[in-house]
């Protein structure tokens, strides 16, 4: 599975649009693009996951390049509650391994 | 619907003991996963297993073995436990990989 750099943190207003981008330039033809996020300590939550189209769904959207190199996770209207750690990785249809990475601290602030 | 279930969810242990985690889902998927997160850090893949009776290494096996005991449940056992283990571990599985995966609240393992 491709490696992802993803930001180590960002900052946002509340009620405001988060735009968390995530590179994966080494993706290939056959590797969905998935984002999670892990508030506190708790087990990662899964948001949205993409091939090529953009996806959205009742948490977010999920923009990527037509290069597919890179992609950008979309929180329309942050809250607080939306203060976490956000993973970008990307997975593979083999059998394979995937890996978290380090994430985006994400902070919104009132 | 319990999603996935982790036991203990703390747990002490001396240098050198052995110890189980236990892992259950009750949404029939196919694959499990073992992760471990150290403060501050990422998940790292411990092991996994892609469909019943077969598991394989993730980035970081050494000191564990895993069980597939049925379809149901994944075991991660640490036969002579390390401060070095001192970790966060989730469980985690998916019905096939191009779908979400459901984690469990996760193992919070100190050894001393």
């Amino acid at each position: 599975d491709a490696k992802t750099t993803q930001p180590p943190s960002m900052d946002c207003a509340e009620g405001r649009a988060a735009n968390l981008p995530c590179n994966h330039s080494t993706i290939s033809g056959n590797e969905y693009v998935y984002w999670y996020r892990q508030i506190h300590s708790q087990g990662p939550q899964y948001i949205i996951h993409g091939l090529k189209n953009n996806e959205t769904n009742e948490m977010a959207s999920l923009i990527i390049t037509e290069d597919r190199k890179s992609s950008t996770l979309i929180l329309p209207h942050a809250t607080l509650r939306d203060t976490a750690v956000y993973y970008c990785i990307v997975r593979s249809l083999n059998a394979g391994k995937s890996t978290f990475g380090d994430g985006t601290t994400l902070t919104v602030k009132p | 619907n319990a999603g996935v279930t982790q036991t203990p969810k703390f747990q002490v242990l001396k240098t050198g003991q052995s110890m189980t985690l236990q892992c259950a889902q009750d949404m029939n998927h196919n694959s499990m996963y073992w992760y471990r997160q150290d403060p501050g850090m990422g998940l790292r893949l411990i092991y996994y297993s892609a469909s019943e009776g077969t598991t394989d290494k993730g980035e970081v096996p050494n000191g564990y073995n895993v069980s597939r005991l049925n379809k149901r449940e994944f075991s991660l056992r640490l036969e002579s436990a390390a401060p070095s283990q001192t970790s966060v571990y989730f469980c985690a599985s998916d019905l096939t990989r191009d779908t979400e995966a459901f984690f469990g609240q996760g193992t919070r393992l100190t050894v001393v």
